[in-house]
C-alpha cells in the first residue's frame, strides 16, 4: 500500500528542547515537502526536497531544518522549538514529472505539536 | 505575490448541489489542486486541473478558467460525509524544478439534513 508515515503523531514538548519529526514514504517519489497548518492561515510550505541531498526553503522556513540523505526519508528538525511553532504538521510527496501530469500529492497523517 | 481566496464557510442540504469557488492571483501557475480535509486528518486529493474546462469525477467536478484566475469545485448529491474543509491550491513549478503549492485557507462545508 502506498503511504506516507509520520512519527510521532502527537508531541508535547518544552521551549528549547530539540526535536525531530520523521517522514517516510514507500512510493519512491523524488519530491517531498513539509507543511504546517494553522487556523485561519491554511497550509504553508516549510521546506521541500526535489531529490536526495537537494532541499530548499518554502514560505515559512525560520526555525526549521531538514535533511534528505535517502530518498524515502525527509525528517523535520526543530533545533530550539518555541511556542509559535505549535501547529499541525504534514509531510507530503509528489512524483516528479517533466510535464504537467501530476495527478496526486500524498499527505502523511499529520503530527500535532505543542510547544509549552 | 500569491493570493488565493475561498469562502470561509458554506452550508448546504443533503442531496443538493453546492459550488465552492476559488479565485487566485499568483506569480506563476501550472495547475490547481482541490483537496478534501476532515477535521484533524490529512488532506485527500480530489482533482488537479491544468487546462481550462470542467473535469468530472463521480459526484465531484472541478472547473478551471486560467484567464480569469478562477476555479470551482462542484459537489452533487451531497451526503453527510461530505461535511469537511475543501482546500484549493495553486501549483507552480519553480525555476530549477521545485514544486510550490500555495493553499487557500479552505472552505468549511456543513451538510445538513
Amino acid at each position: 500500500e502506498a503511504q506516507v508515515t509520520q512519527n510521532p503523531r502527537y508531541l508535547i514538548t518544552v521551549t528549547g528542547k530539540k526535536l525531530t519529526v520523521t517522514c517516510s514514504q514507500n512510493m519512491n517519489h523524488e519530491y517531498m515537502s513539509w507543511y504546517r497548518q494553522d487556523p485561519g492561515l491554511g497550509l504553508r510550505q516549510i521546506y521541500y526536497s526535489m531529490n536526495v541531498e537537494v532541499t530548499d526553503k518554502g514560505d515559512v522556513p525560520e526555525g526549521y531544518k531538514v535533511s534528505r540523505k535517502e530518498k524515502r526519508n525527509f525528517p523535520l528538525i526543530l533545533e530550539s522549538p518555541s511556542p509559535n511553532q505549535t501547529s499541525l504538521y504534514f509531510c507530503a510527496t509528489l512524483p516528479y514529472s517533466e510535464d504537467s501530469s501530476y495527478n496526486e500529492q500524498f499527505f502523511g497523517p499529520g503530527t500535532r505539536l505543542t510547544v509549552l | 505575490g500569491q493570493n488565493i481566496d475561498q469562502p470561509t464557510e458554506m452550508t448546504a442540504t443533503e442531496g443538493a448541489i453546492v459550488q465552492i469557488n476559488c479565485t487566485y492571483q499568483t506569480s506563476g501557475f501550472n495547475g490547481l489542486f482541490w483537496y478534501q480535509q476532515h477535521a484533524g486528518e490529512a488532506p485527500t486529493f480530489l482533482s488537479y486541473n491544468v487546462l481550462d474546462g470542467l473535469e468530472e469525477k463521480g459526484r465531484f467536478s472541478s472547473f478551471l478558467s486560467r484567464s480569469k484566475g478562477y476555479s470551482y469545485l462542484l459537489l452533487k448529491e451531497l451526503q453527510m460525509k461530505d461535511s469537511a474543509s475543501y482546500l484549493c491550491a495553486v501549483h507552480n513549478i519553480l525555476t530549477g524544478g521545485g514544486n510550490k503549492l500555495t493553499f487557500g485557507t479552505g472552505t468549511q462545508l456543513k451538510v445538513e439534513l
